[in-house]
């Protein structure tokens, strides 16, 4: 089974300072990982996504993540962040090797920026 | 545009009264789901389905059914609602072609009294 643990469930920051809100999966198959954001009062909306290749990966928005396979950790930074930013962050895994193609979700990380 | 389409977007029910939330999307997708978002808990899945007429249970699918008879629409079903349902559900779709990103709907918002 997968799963996915933010370790982080409110981060305060003062705008213009650097984030970083940490991510860690379990899962027994190769995996698929995801970051979204949830605006207040809004759906979901895909930030960036790694399936292969380069660990570095960058999304919208300034945001970007990296992929350590021996940690299994996928967390996600930004150098400067800004008042907009506020919002919750989820991360999502999806164990290719399954073949249900499931998307599971940590439980979200509350991201408070500070003027 | 591309996009997913849940009604409706905030529904009060009683104890007991069947209700359906439609879901519907316009980008050819296989893979679609529905989850629940609770304070505290994150997104659940309650089922998801990989193609037409083939559906499997998520983590929490006690008191919900679905059905995908049409590629486009995947409505989420509750037969009895309890006010343990109530709860923001979100329907989602995504494609292998398009690397697995699940594009959301706007949510729908159920109390159940």
């Amino acid at each position: 089974a997968q799963s996915v643990t933010q370790l982080d469930s409110q981060v305060p920051v003062f705008e213009e300072a650097p984030v970083e809100l940490r991510c860690n999966y379990s899962s027994s198959v190769s995996v698929y990982l995801f970051w979204y954001v949830q605006y207040p009062n809004q759906g979901l909306q895909l930030l960036l996504k790694y399936l292969s290749g380069s660990t570095l990966v960058k999304g919208i928005n300034g945001f970007e993540a990296e992929f350590n396979k021996s940690q299994t950790s996928f967390h996600l930074r930004k150098p400067s962040v800004h008042i907009s930013d506020t919002a919750e962050y989820f991360c999502a895994v999806i164990s290719s090797g399954a073949g249900s193609y499931q998307l599971t979700f940590g439980k979200g990380t509350k991201l408070s920026v500070i003027p | 545009e591309a996009q997913v389409t849940q009604n409706p977007r905030y529904l009060i029910t009683v104890t007991g009264k069947k209700l359906t939330v439609t879901c519907s999307q316009n980008m050819n997708h296989e893979y679609m789901s529905w989850y629940r978002q609770d304070p505290g808990l994150g997104l659940r899945q309650i089922y998801y389905s990989m193609n037409v007429e083939v559906t499997d249970k998520g983590d929490v699918p006690e008191g919900y059914k679905v059905s995908r008879k049409e590629k486009r629409n995947f409505p989420l079903i509750l037969e009895s609602p309890s006010p343990n349902q109530t709860s923001l559900y979100f329907c989602a779709s995504s494609s292998q072609t398009g690397g697995f990103g699940y594009t959301f709907g706007s949510g729908t918002r159920l109390t159940v009294v």
